[in-house]
C-alpha cells in the first residue's frame, strides 16, 4: 500500500473562516511534507515533519498552521486565509528524510 | 540553492516514438533523483527514484540516468502512447526535494 489520503478533496473558505486539511498515511513513513501548487508551477515546499517533529518550515505565513498529532497523521490547519493562497495543497511522505516521496490527491483550496 | 532545469518546457510528439526529457540541477551534492507524472488537477505519482549512488533505473518502459558529476537526468520513454500525456516532474533531494518546472508531454494518437 503506498497510499497517502487526504481529505477534503475540494475546499471553499472566506477570508474569515477557519479550516483544516487532513492527510493520513499507514506506511510507516516516518518523515511528512506539506506542499502548495499553483496552477501551471511545481510543487513548492511549505513544511517537512520528521519523527513528528516540525523540521523545516520555508518561511510560511502563520495563516498556515502544521500539526502532526502521530507518525500517520499531518494536519493544515488555515485561518485568516488570502485569495492568493488559493491553490492545490498536496501531502507527501517517506520512509525517511532521503527516502522516495510519495504524494497525495492533493486538495483544491479556493478563498473568496 | 539548489537549482532544477528541465528542458524541453513542451513537448508534443506521435504514438509510437521514444522520446528523452532532459533534467538538470546545479548542485551535485544529492541524495537521490525523483522522477513524477502529474496528470492535470491530480496529484503526483512517482516514476523513478535514482539513488546518488546509481547511474541508472528502469521500470517498463521508462528509463531514467543520473549522471552526477555533471547534474543531469534523462528520462527515456519508449513507445510513447496517448496515456503517456501529461507533466513529467524531475525532483531533486539534497535535504529537501526541489521540482523542476515539468515537462508537459502530448502523445497523438
Amino acid at each position: 500500500d503506498t497510499e497517502v489520503t487526504q481529505t477534503p478533496k475540494h475546499l471553499v473558505m472566506g477570508m474569515t473562516n477557519k479550516k483544516s486539511l487532513k492527510c493520513e498515511q499507514h506506511m510507516g513513513h516516518r518523515a511528512m511534507y506539506w506542499y502548495k501548487q499553483k496552477a501551471k508551477k511545481p510543487p513548492e515546499l511549505m513544511f517537512v515533519y520528521s519523527y513528528e517533529k516540525l523540521s523545516i518550515n520555508e518561511s510560511v505565513p502563520s495563516r498556515f498552521s502544521p500539526e502532526c498529532p502521530n507518525s500517520s497523521l499531518l494536519n493544515l490547519h488555515l485561518h485568516a486565509l488570502q485569495p492568493e493562497d488559493s491553490a492545490l495543497y498536496l501531502c507527501a511522505s517517506s520512509l525517511s528524510n532521503t527516502g522516495e516521496l510519495f504524494f497525495g490527491e492533493g486538495s483544491r483550496l479556493t478563498v473568496l | 540553492k539548489q537549482e532544477v532545469t528541465q528542458i524541453p518546457a513542451a513537448l508534443s510528439v506521435p504514438e509510437g516514438e521514444n522520446l528523452v526529457l532532459n533534467c538538470s540541477f546545479t548542485d551535485s551534492a544529492i541524495y537521490n533523483l525523483q522522477w513524477f507524472r502529474q496528470d492535470p488537477g491530480k496529484g503526483l505519482t512517482s516514476l523513478l527514484l535514482i539513488q546518488s549512488s546509481q547511474r541508472e533505473q528502469t521500470s517498463g518502459r521508462l528509463n531514467a540516468s543520473l549522471d552526477k558529476s555533471s547534474g543531469r537526468s534523462t528520462l527515456y520513454i519508449a513507445a510513447s502512447q496517448p496515456g503517456d500525456s501529461a507533466t513529467y516532474l524531475c525532483a531533486v533531494n539534497s535535504h529537501k526535494l526541489v521540482f523542476g518546472a515539468g515537462t508537459i508531454l502530448r502523445v497523438k494518437s
